[in-house]
């Protein structure tokens, strides 16, 4: 059990492109959401955190209007990438945790984002 | 905001060897995460923990809340475990639901046949 899923795996796109990234807990409800992004032989960060029908709240330094998140329903969470730059290009990971355990997260496999 | 370190950054030992990675954060938290890394990037969580020890076949991992740190041990190490290990920890302790995580710099860990 506690599977979480991320859709697309892997996606390139042009600079200047928006791209929406999923994440999806498959078998249990999720009322929090997390962001985390890898660049390159880099630690992984945190970005945002989404509790299901309120705004996101956002890491110092992680633009808002760049980094959209929606998290509509308790088991799933998207992250779009608007006007996407090559500096965007990283690894994007998301994880999900039932409110009923403390700091019990679930991670996704990741997507990997490349813009040209 | 937590702060995690890992040690050691890179290790290679060969297969059959017992592993110890070290991890080290400065503000007390509810539990600590241990994940795996593979090439390609997917995470896996290995352990979530909160006190004492617990084990999954040849991992163990271990945590002292006092002294702010914990350990992961693997038992006769194969190649296949080669990977990243990465420790996390809340970034403040919390008394209920989840807060976002501090990963560790990870430990890239190759076992040679």
């Amino acid at each position: 059990g506690a599977v979480v899923s991320q859709h697309p795996s892997r996606v390139i796109c042009k600079s200047g492109t928006s791209v929406k990234i999923e994440c999806r807990s498959l078998d249990f409800q999720a009322t929090t959401m997390f962001w985390y992004r890898q660049f390159p032989k880099k630690s992984l960060m945190l970005m945002a955190t989404s509790n299901e029908g309120s705004k996101a709240t956002y890491e110092q330094g992680v633009e808002k209007d760049k980094f959209l998140i929606n998290h509509a329903s308790l088991t799933l969470s998207t992250l779009t990438v608007t006007s996407a730059h090559p500096e965007d290009s990283s690894f994007y990971i998301c994880s999900a945790s039932r409110s009923s355990v403390i700091n019990e997260q679930f991670f996704g496999p990741g997507t990997r984002l490349t813009v040209l | 905001k937590n702060e995690v370190e890992q040690s050691p950054q890179n290790l290679t030992a060969q297969e059959g060897e017992f592993i110890t990675i070290n991890c080290s954060y400065s503000v007390g938290i509810s539990a600590l995460h241990w994940l795996q890394q593979h090439p390609g990037g997917g995470i896996v969580s290995l352990f979530m923990l909160s006190s004492g020890k617990k084990k999954h076949g040849r991992l163990i991992a271990t945590i002292n809340i006092q002294e702010k740190h914990s350990s992961l041990h693997i038992t006769a190490s194969h190649p296949r475990d080669s990977a990243v290990y990465i420790c996390a920890a809340p970034d403040k302790y919390s008394g209920g639901g989840a807060d976002g995580l501090t990963f560790g710099k990870g430990t890239h860990l190759i076992i040679q046949p």
